[in-house]
């Protein structure tokens, strides 16, 4: 079985120019997360999907930041324009549907570096 | 609001001597605990949980964690540390039912240092 896949798996931008980053969960997986980790802490959550429903983005910068899950598959992640301060690595997650009982699954992350 | 904190930034063990890395939770009602590992350049992979039962969990590659109410933690261990044990491992917790979801936080991770 595939695991979460995600591209790329760096990103070098100037500021001020937009970015965007691919998840694809795994087969059957109904919920998808959207995490930030920043250099020295553990994930934080930006978004959660279940289906292609956004049930809880609470914490997604929403003046630079968006995302969208078409079909309940795939999803993307985008920064509109980027800061500085966006730099870290971006991490997509799924699970079966979030009871809160099971472990996620983790793609490899893309490491974005704003200059 | 729940929160999690790993108290060292860094556990330094050597090969085959047994390993703990700490972790305290704080949540309102009961807690679903996780500790996940991270290995360079990689994405964080599950290792094991607590949900209810048994105080003593195991999970993958031989680690186990021990739940502790009274002392809120849930400490992560292996008897006989390897060299491929080196990596970031992070806690999380969230708070369980009753009530709706409730987001996972995760700790800022402890590194583990395995040395030959």
């Amino acid at each position: 079985e595939a695991g979460v896949v995600q591209s790329p798996r760096y990103k070098i931008i100037e500021k001020k120019q937009p970015v965007a980053f691919w998840c694809n969960p795994i087969s059957g997986h109904n919920t998808l997360y959207w995490y930030r980790q920043n250099l020295g802490q553990g994930p934080e959550l930006l978004i959660r999907y279940e289906n292609e429903e956004a049930v809880d983005d609470s914490q997604l910068p929403k003046d630079r930041f968006s995302a969208e899950r078409l079909k309940g598959v795939d999803s993307t992640l985008k920064i509109q324009p980027a800061e500085l301060g966006d730099s870290a690595v971006y991490l997509c997650a799924s699970s079966t549907r979030d009871r809160g009982r099971d472990g996620y699954t983790f793609g490899s992350g893309t490491r974005l570096t704003v200059v | 609001a729940q929160s999690v904190a790993q108290p060292e930034d860094q556990v330094n063990v050597a090969e085959g001597n047994p390993l703990t890395v700490k972790c305290t939770y704080s949540v309102s009602g009961n807690p679903y605990l996780f500790w996940y590992v991270q290995y360079p350049n990689r994405g964080l992979q599950f290792l094991l949980k607590y949900i209810t039962g048994d105080n003593l969990v195991k999970g993958s590659y031989g680690f186990e964690a021990e739940f502790n109410k009274s002392q809120t933690s849930f400490h992560l261990k292996k008897p006989s540390a390897l060299v491929s044990d080196s990596a970031l491992y992070f806690c999380a917790v969230r708070e369980g039912p009753p009530g709706g979801y409730q987001k996972v936080t995760f700790g800022i991770g402890t590194k583990l240092q395995v040395i030959p």
